[in-house]
């Protein structure tokens, strides 16, 4: 089982949805998580970090469940610019506590 | 945006050839990163370095050898290109990571080198 799992997709919504993205991570000792950004062709960008309590960013919002061992990222009123891929990462320990990223998930938001 | 810059940006070699790519940072992060970016794959961890020559491996290290002789400097050697190791490389950055606190800072990625092996 691969650490860290995402659905590929691609999730394909119009303007204006609400879409929802999960990640599950496999080490329940994990400690960092957080959700970047890619676009096509281009490196990942920070999107945001996820926090315990969850955490909200304009029309992002992430949020944490140990219990279940997921992240998750809810996107609000959705934009074209919205379309990229979302990968997860979660710092996971083993010896060296190196980012684990999962494959990511694509996004289309269509008019 | 972070002062990360990778050279050369594009590299078309022939199988058995050796090829340098080169990570150059200007934010004096101590902890840097070379992943391969492959389609079905995702990213995933070559070599890493948690300071001015020290390294360790990734996931994915055979065929791969590093140097960090400088804090700003990082390179990748494919000491002999095989067709396997197309792909895009991407170089990151960040300030700590979670070796020593369990918590890992954000990473800074480069703009990526896209190699071709023929």
């Amino acid at each position: 089982r691969k650490e860290v799992e995402q659905d590929p997709g691609p999730f394909n919504v119009p303007e204006g949805a609400t879409v929802a993205f999960n990640c599950t991570y496999s080490n329940s000792a994990s400690q960092s998580f957080f959700w970047y950004r890619q676009d096509c062709r281009k490196e990942p960008k920070l999107l945001m970090s996820v926090y315990s309590s969850g955490n909200e960013d304009g029309r992002f919002t992430a949020q944490l469940n140990r219990a279940s061992q997921y992240i998750s990222l809810l996107i609000r009123d959705s934009k074209l610019s919205d379309s990229a891929t979302y990968l997860c990462v979660v710092n996971s320990p083993g010896g060296s506590y190196i980012p684990t990223f999962g494959r990511g998930t694509s996004l289309i938001v269509h008019p | 945006d972070a002062g990360i810059t990778q050279s050369p940006r594009h590299k078309v070699t022939e199988t058995g050839t050796p090829v340098t790519l080169r990570c150059h940072q200007t934010e004096n992060h101590r902890y840097m990163y070379w992943y391969r970016q492959d389609p079905g794959h995702g990213l995933r961890l070559i070599h890493y370095s948690y300071g001015v020559k020290d390294t360790d491996k990734g996931e994915v290290s055979d065929g791969y050898s590093v140097s960090r002789s400088k804090t700003e400097d990082f390179l990748l050697t494919l000491e002999s290109a095989t067709s396997s190791q197309t792909s895009v490389y991407f170089c990151a950055i960040s300030e700590s990571s979670g070796r020593t606190s369990g918590y890992t800072d954000t990473q800074y990625f480069g703009p990526g080198t896209r190699l071709t092996v023929l």
